[in-house]
């Protein structure tokens, strides 16, 4: 069955304690892996696209990567505005254009 | 240029009713689709229309119906409502729907059902 598993849950960091959230998938066929960032009572903001293994995006603090089979998103020296929960999804071959999303990483950064 | 819109932004209602929720899909996007997401949980697809024709559907019954006009715009009907229909409802447009383009996603309707 394909589907996509986040981990931790939850993340509690100390302002510049850097980290990173995973998102796991076994999908036929991975056409994109994209991260967004959800603020409460919000939808979701788009962060990153990736297509293939080996390639990476970075924006400010954030720098996502991708395998085969994984894709991690890394937080360089996080301040409490990156207090979110961070989703991951992906569209992959026989799943037609849809999101199919994980339960995604609830991160709180405390000064 | 504005951003995905919907309405209403919260609506109550009582089992059995009938809802029509509305979306504004952002300049230039052709392609809305519709996110149910329960609290706690990552959206789940529920369909997908692509120049005024649904193109894709996810695992919701029929009671979930849709439509999307001339202007892009799409409305999201559900009938017979559930007390598990209770979630925030997405909408999110891209420009092509024969694309792996990302999403933009609207801020979502919060629908309680009593």
């Amino acid at each position: 069955e394909d589907q996509v598993t986040q981990s931790p849950e939850a993340l509690r960091l100390q302002e510049g304690e850097s980290s990173s959230l995973n998102c796991s998938y076994t999908v036929s066929g991975l056409r994109g892996l994209f991260w967004y960032r959800q603020d409460p009572g919000k939808g979701p903001e788009f962060l990153f696209t990736l297509y293939s293994a080996g390639e990476e995006k970075e924006k400010e603090r954030l720098k996502a990567t991708l395998t085969k089979k994984e894709s991690f998103l890394h937080i360089t020296a996080p301040k409490p505005e990156d207090s979110a929960t961070y989703l991951c999804a992906v569209i992959f071959t026989g799943g037609g254009n849809k999101l199919t999303f994980g339960t995604g990483t609830q991160l709180k950064v405390e000064l | 240029e504005t951003g995905v819109t919907q309405s209403p932004t919260h609506l109550i209602k009582t089992r059995g009713q009938q809802v029509t929720l509305r979306c504004s899909s952002q300049s230039g996007h052709n392609t809305v689709s519709w996110y149910q997401q329960a609290l706690g949980q990552g959206p789940q697809f529920i369909f997908q229309y692509y120049r005024e024709e649904e193109n894709g559907r996810g695992n919701f019954p029929p009671r979930f119906s849709g439509l999307q006009f001339p202007n892009y715009s799409s409305e999201l009907n559900v009938n017979a409502l559930e007390l598990d229909d209770s979630a925030l409802y997405l909408c999110a447009s891209r420009r092509d729907g024969g694309t792996n383009e990302k999403l933009f996603f609207g801020s979502g309707t919060q629908l309680s059902v009593l």
